[in-house]
This record gives C-alpha cells, structure tokens and sequence, in this order.
C-alpha cells in the first residue's frame, strides 16, 4: 500500500550538479505531477502529465526536464542546479486529469543547493 | 487575476474552538475549489471541496463556506483537536482543467 514514492528523501547539491528526482505510484493512476512547495508560495506546478509519453509545462519548468518513463514513473531533472531550486519537491497522481478528483502526494524530497 | 489569497499565515486555537481560514479570489472562472491538509513530512492530502452551486459543504468536523459574489470561501473547524495541527491549503482551478492555482498556506496549531 506504498501510493506514491519519491526518492531521494533529501539531498544536498552544488551550483551547477545535475539530478534526477524519481517517482513512482502504484494505484494504477494515468496523471502524474511534479510540484514545488516554497515558504509562503504554497505549491506550483512545475510539470503535469496526462498519460504515458505526454507532458506538459506548468506554472514554473524552467530550469527543470522531466520523463513519464511509464504509467508508474515521474522523473524530474535538473540539468544545472542554482540555489533558487531549492525547495521541497513533490509528486503527485491522479486517477484522471481534471482537478477534481484527488491528487494523492508523495512525502516530497528536499533539496538544498548551495 | 489567477491568484489565491489565503489568510491567516499561521493560527493557534485551543482544543474544542473553532478554527477558521479564509481564502478569496478574482477569476471568476473558477469552478472547484479543494481543501489541502498537509502534516510535517508529508505531501498534501485532499481534505474536502466544493463546486460554487452549493453555498456550504459538511463534512464530520469540516465545513466549507462559500460566497460567489464575494469570490471568498473558507474552512471552518469545529471542536477543534491537537490532532488537526498542520498547515492548510486551499486552491483554485477551473474543473476542466488540470491546474491547481494554491495558497499560501495556513499553519494551524491547537493548544491542548
């Protein structure tokens, strides 16, 4: 009953590394999401996708890349960390892609670049 | 025009009152809007919603109130419990799309 894992947890990078943030649901869900959540910004999108081998920009996907490996996996790269990415980052899914039926998160990954 | 405005920052109740935040919009387009509870360490999870045909929703302890012509709703909780301490998001969007706008967040701490 895993729902939806992200991994890393935590991690720390320096100015200029690359990364790859991994997420994978197993509630047979078609929409995935990347989010991140800043103090006293809430959460913004930064990628959606609707099924495999489609993607979408959200609110803020500069800077970032991502893949819908499969139905299960959501990955998002960083190809050239800044200090302004740091963050915590969450995924998310959805049975379908409207809003109205519930995103259900994973317990995010923090990442700090210094 | 897409923002959400969410108040208060952050809230502190004692155990048995009621807790209550507020959010307010400006796109009147808008069509749904969820309620997020979030404890630390964890992602977000869907707490309860409402569409603006109906002026209030009830749900257990939770309750959202809505008012079109003032684009404001907010989340009412009764007898609140040390165990309702997290922060709450309430965002925005239109149903047929995919995009959650959020607030900023409420952190909620009820004193026992």
């Amino acid at each position: 009953n895993a729902g939806v894992t992200q991994t890393p947890k935590f991690q720390v990078l320096k100015t200029g590394q690359s990364m790859t943030l991994q997420c994978a649901q197993d509630m047979n869900h078609n929409s995935m999401y990347w989010y991140r959540q800043d103090p006293g910004m809430g959460l913004r999108l930064i990628y959606y996708s609707a099924s495999e081998g489609t993607t979408d920009k959200g609110e803020v996907p500069n800077g970032y890349n991502v893949s819908r490996l499969n139905k299960r996996e959501f990955s998002l790269r960083l190809e050239s960390a800044a200090p302004s990415q740091t963050s915590v980052y969450f995924c998310a899914s959805s049975d379908g892609g409207r809003v109205d039926q519930p995103q259900h998160f994973g317990d995010g990954t923090r990442l700090s670049i210094l | 025009q897409q923002q959400v405005k969410q108040s208060p920052q952050s809230l502190i109740v004692q155990k048995g009152g009621i807790s209550i935040i507020n959010c307010a919009y400006e796109n009147t387009a808008f069509d749904y809007f969820p309620w997020y509870q979030q404890f630390p360490g964890k992602g977000p999870a869907l707490l309860i919603a409402i569409r603006p045909d109906v002026s209030e929703k009830k749900e257990g302890r939770f309750t959202i109130s809505f008012n079109k012509s003032a684009k404001q709703f907010s989340l009412h909780i009764m007898d609140s419990q040390p165990g309702d301490s997290a922060t709450y998001f309430c965002a925005a969007s239109i149903n047929s799309n995919y995009q959650l706008i959020w607030g900023a967040g409420t952190k909620l701490i009820i004193k026992p």
